[in-house]
Parts: C-alpha cells; structure tokens; sequence
C-alpha cells in the first residue's frame, strides 16, 4: 500500500511563508488523483484544510493555499501564525488498491 | 449541527474483539461514504476501512483484511468497525469520517475518536 512522502517537520517565523511538500507516485498523485490536506491541531481531531488539490473549505483562512504537479502536491502558509503550530497531512488515492492513501505527517513549528 | 460521536473503545487483549460505533447527526448519513481512520500514539493518520452509502461496498487497508469489518444502519444513522484478532500494533485513536458518495472525495468531517489499547 502506497504512502506519500512528507517532510517530517518544517518551521517558520511569524508572518513568514512556509511549503510542505506531498510526494506519491504514479499509482496515486500521479495517476490524477486530487489531493487534500488536513490540519491537526495537539490533541484534537483532524478537519479538512484544501480539497481538490487548490480548493478551500468556507472558514479557512487564505492565507492556506494547495497546488499540485505531476506526482507532487504542496500546501503553502504564508502570514505565518502561532496558531497555525499543527501536524498536517495530505492524503490522495491509490485505485490499484481502492484505499486511500495519507502522508506520514508534517510536523509545522511557528518559532 | 453535524455530528460524528464514536464510542466502543477501551482495552482489548491480543487475540480479543472489539465493536466500535460511530453515531451521525445533523446531516443525511445514508448519503455519504464513511471511513474509518487511525492513529497510533505520537504516529500519523492511517486509513482503515470505507463503506459506501447503502453498506453494498466496502474496502479496507490490508492490514485490516480479514480482520476487521465496517458496516453501518442508516436507520440508526450510525456506522461501526468490527475489529477481531486484535494485535498491539491495533493500538490506536480511532476516528470515524464521512465523504461524499464516490472515489478520493475529501473526508469533510470527522469524529473526535475513540481509543482503542491492546494489551496483555
């Protein structure tokens, strides 16, 4: 079962902009499957933070903004908060094995 | 107001079973696909299992083949995972999460999870 590659841990100062890569292969990103991302907040539940590669829910901030290319996705936080301090995890779809697929996780600190 | 409530979780021994639940509110269940998801202690989310609207189609993550089986009512609005032959990797937050109705849809709301501790 696939896993997309994350980095393990970014950071960044307040007001700055920071990228977190999502690397799949051809079974999954790179077959055409969107992306999505989802932000973890320590000690609660996951909630959806970009869908459909580019797409943002109604009450995320735009400062929160997903792209996607070949078999690579990566979400962007620019305006960097101390409130943005949170695991976050893409996640996309292998077809070969009807399973969705998540990244290992990337841990982001705001210095 | 949407809501994922699971319950069920607790402590397994290896080989034991377990039953969790996972009750909706506040949306039309027998509408969505739902998952189940996982998460270790200090690890990162896994996926589980899925299970379309009607309950006729289900997947799973290969670990959970053969051993674990979701279902859902959607008379009683809730979905649950069967979990059999419990192994201390099983050890894990577990969170429901619903989609929508087709392949690789975003799963746009999840439970606040349920812990689930194999141990002798």
């Amino acid at each position: 079962q696939s896993v997309l590659t994350q980095p393990p841990s970014v950071s960044g100062a307040p007001g700055q902009r920071v990228t977190i890569s999502c690397t799949g292969t051809s079974i999954d990103i790179g077959a055409g499957y969107d992306v999505h991302w989802y932000q973890q907040l320590p000690g609660t539940a996951p909630r959806l933070l970009i869908f459909g590669n580019i797409n943002r829910p109604s009450g995320v901030p735009d400062r929160f903004s997903g792209s996607k290319s070949g078999t690579s996705a990566s979400l962007a936080i620019t305006g960097l908060q101390a409130e943005d301090e949170a695991d976050y995890y893409c996640q996309s779809y292998d077809s070969s094995l009807s399973a969705s697929v998540f990244g290992g996780g990337t841990k982001l600190t705001v210095l | 107001e949407m809501q994922l409530v699971e319950s069920g979780g607790g402590l397994a021994q290896p080989g034991g079973s377990l039953r969790l639940s996972c009750a909706a509110s506040g949306f039309t269940f027998s509408s969505h696909w739902m998952h189940w998801v996982r998460q270790a202690p200090g690890k990162g989310l896994v996926w589980v299992a899925r299970i379309n609207s009607d309950g006729i189609s289900t997947s799973y993550a290969d670990f959970a083949k053969g051993r674990f089986t979701i279902s859902r009512d959607n008379a009683k609005n809730t979905l649950y995972l069967q979990m059999s032959s419990l192994r201390d990797e099983d050890t894990a937050v577990y969170y429901c999460a619903r989609s929508r109705e087709g392949y690789n849809f975003p799963k746009n709301y999840w439970g606040q999870g349920t812990l689930v501790t194999v141990s002798a």
